[in-house]
């Protein structure tokens, strides 16, 4: 069974702050890790993965991602916000990576506003 | 990189009718395409998935006979909202994902929104 908790259903930074977006995972296996963002009316697009290796991920548009496996997180954060961040952020895990077993298990998501 | 492209984008149908939903992979093929379905302001839940060639797997509580999926070719897949009712209002995603790449994540379409009046 995987899962994952995100906590704060809303964060409100001032541009130019550091964002930091909580998020805990649950797995009975080694999890491979994720963060979508969504605009209003859109899709996801991949922010970020961590799968094997170095546990410090960085992504797309200034984000990066810590995995800690001793402390089931996966914290998203950039130094630095944008207006332009402004948007929904998913946290997500799965235990496989192949057909059936690679869908995706998603935080609850959190709504980040940038404030001037 | 691998685009998923979704088709309509939004769609308004009366109570009572049926809605196709298409999902294809442009640039690759996927064995496996993944539904979901969110609600205003709330986090995706996966409907079921789609298995190419086979039937698809629902998860539970989701009604198969009233979420139709049919993924008929590596490429593509569809859903089909039958019977719709304005519950079933709500914003449809679909996901696949590039099978032969090694630990490749899901790629999203930019979703259905569905109203149903």
């Amino acid at each position: 069974a995987q899962s994952v908790t995100q906590l704060g259903s809303h964060v409100s930074v001032s541009e130019g702050a550091l964002v930091l977006l909580r998020c805990n995972y649950s797995s009975s296996v080694p999890p491979y890790l994720f963060w979508y963002v969504q605009y209003p009316n859109q899709g996801l697009q991949l922010l970020l993965k961590y799968t094997t290796g170095a546990t410090l991920v960085k992504g797309i548009n200034g984000f990066e991602a810590e995995f800690k496996k001793s402390e089931t997180s996966f914290h998203l954060t950039k130094p630095s916000a944008h207006m332009s961040d402004a948007a929904e952020y998913f946290c997500a895990v799965t235990q496989g990576r192949t057909g059936t077993a690679s869908k995706l298990t998603f935080g609850t998501g959190t709504r980040l506003q940038v404030m001037l | 990189g691998a685009v998923v492209s979704q088709h309509p984008s939004r769609v308004i149908c009366k109570s009572g009718t049926s809605v196709k939903i298409e999902c294809r992979s442009l640039d690759f093929q996927a064995t496996t395409m993944f539904w979901y379905r969110q609600f205003p302001k709330q986090s995706l839940m996966l409907m079921a998935t789609s298995n190419e060639g086979s039937k698809a797997t629902y998860e539970q509580g989701v009604e198969k006979d009233k979420f139709l999926i049919n993924h008929a070719s590596l490429t593509l897949s569809t859903l089909t909202v039958t019977s719709a009712h304005p519950e079933d209002s709500s914003f449809y995603i679909c996901s696949a994902r590039v099978e032969s790449s090694y630990n490749s994540p899901l790629h999203f379409g930019n979703g259905t929104r569905l109203t149903v009046t």
